[in-house]
């Protein structure tokens, strides 16, 4: 089956830049999300179609993705952006729904 | 403002079948064409698509749950519901009903991300 791999944690200071990718073969024929997962929270999206941030998400929240890897940068990480970052886009046969493997980003 | 809550027993038997509902409050669910969805985390483990639901009754499931799986709506009460036959211990996790960010023609299909999530129900299958 299809999958989306990502690194599985990322350790940053506050104020640093997190990256982290996502890596997947159908990738340069499907848009690519981010989801964040705090314990206990339900995910909330913070990327839409690659690179469009959602209305209330902050600015320092950017996307982008070529070729077979997407990309989540948070400029100037927080304490709150400590959480489980999840990918998710489609295969190009059944164009279903995959969740990359998550990471796991440590302030 | 658009609500999504999940119901169910929190507790499952081996071999039965789970029985979840998404309650949706703020919209009605025959308003516009959106595939309704149901997403897991088992513990420790990543999210997982479980399948969709159109709100004419049109379906897509996740192909390792095809099998066992059955998705449908009432309009009438505002309601997604999930069952889940023959449980094992692998269908323990939090369920997730979701709308993505997108209505879709009849018979259009697009995974489009989520931009609207209920809480979660915790679902514990039992031996």
């Amino acid at each position: 089956s299809y999958e989306l791999t990502q690194t599985p944690s990322v350790s940053v200071s506050p104020g640093q830049t997190a990256r982290i990718t996502c890596s997947g073969d159908a990738l340069p024929k499907q848009y690519v999300y981010w989801y964040q997962k705090k314990p206990g929270q339900a995910p909330v999206l913070v990327m839409y179609k690659d690179d469009e941030r959602p209305s209330g998400i902050p600015e320092r929240f950017s996307g982008s993705s070529s070729g077979t890897i997407a990309t989540l940068t948070i400029s100037g990480v927080q304490a709150e952006d400590e959480a489980d970052y999840y990918c998710q886009s489609a295969d190009n046969t059944d164009n279903y729904y995959v969740f990359g493997t998550g990471t796991k980003v440590t302030v | 403002q658009l609500q999504l809550q999940e119901s169910g027993p929190g507790l499952v038997k081996a071999s039965e079948t789970l029985s979840l509902t998404c309650t949706v409050s703020g919209d009605s669910i025959g308003n516009k064409g959106y595939y309704w969805a149901w997403v897991r985390q088992s513990p420790g483990k990543g999210l997982e698509w479980v399948g969709s639901v159109y709100s004419s009754g049109t379906t897509h499931y996740n192909p390792s749950l095809k099998s066992r799986l059955t998705l449908f709506v009432d309009t009438a009460k505002n309601k997604i519901s999930l069952n889940v036959r023959s449980v094992t211990a692998a269908d323990t996790g939090v369920y997730f009903c979701a709308r993505p960010a997108e209505s879709l023609r009849p018979l259009e299909w697009a995974p489009y991300g989520f931009d609207v999530w209920g809480h979660g129900t915790k679902v514990t299958v039992s031996s």
